[in-house]
């Protein structure tokens, strides 16, 4: 059974980079046609894909984002990364890792982590 | 982006009933070279994430219980609970999977009547 848990600070200051880790258990990034994506929640934007990595290295972000995205795995550690740069309060969200199958259905979540952007 | 419209927002159904969730894309999400519809449901109970129910629009996920049925193709689908239990208390979504990036619908809320 495939886990994920999302990590990092709970607070971000307006104007800085947000910084999430998913730790991956019961299954390899590295392997198999998985993408391995960024969702966020938001009462005012809903379910929102962020983006994702895939283990053949290539990553692509919700153009809504524009270039304040990157992502990038760390596969000794089994673990992928998000960050989001020059956040707004609009960004506050609960972030979630999620596991989805080559055609992007999400099978696996991880328990999502609350990012609050405030001063 | 395809755009997915959810109705009702939320619905009041007695336990044992049966409750439909509509959802409506903004455009087909059909496949015509594969007959698929690239559409998933998921339901998220409060403090959790979305779990996924249902796939290819009629699919469902190993170990949902067989009173959760997808049905609809092109551009209008639901979600049908059959007999509503007390543990089914969830906002369920929808969501396609037909064009990057991948969006969901606003969710619909079902409670017991």
């Amino acid at each position: 059974q495939v886990q994920l848990q999302e990590s990092g600070p709970g607070l971000v200051k307006p104007s800085q980079t947000l910084s999430l880790t998913c730790t991956v258990s019961g299954g390899s990034i590295s392997s198999g046609d998985y993408y391995w994506s960024w969702i966020r929640q938001s009462p005012g934007r809903g379910l929102e894909w962020i983006g994702y990595i895939h283990n053949t290295g290539s990553t692509y972000h919700n153009p809504s984002l524009k270039s304040r995205v990157t992502m990038s795995p760390d596969t000794s550690q089994n673990q992928f990364s998000l960050k989001l740069t020059s956040v707004t309060a609009a960004d506050t969200a609960v972030y979630f890792c999620a596991r989805a199958q080559h055609d992007f259905y999400f099978d696996f979540w991880g328990q999502g982590t609350l990012v609050t952007v405030s001063s | 982006d395809i755009v997915l419209t959810q109705s009702p927002d939320s619905l009041a159904v007695s336990l044992g009933e049966r409750a439909t969730i509509s959802c409506k894309s903004g455009q087909s999400v059909l496949d015509g070279s594969n007959n698929k519809n690239y559409l998933a449901w998921y339901q998220q109970k409060p403090g959790q994430p979305p779990k996924l129910l249902i796939y290819w629009a009629s699919s469902r996920e190993s170990g949902v219980p067989d009173r959760f049925s997808g049905s609809g193709s092109g551009t209008d689908f639901s979600l049908t609970i059959r007999s509503l239990q007390a543990e089914d208390v969830a906002v369920y979504y929808c969501q396609q999977y037909y064009s990057t990036p991948p969006t969901f619908g606003g969710g619909t809320k079902v409670e017991i009547k």
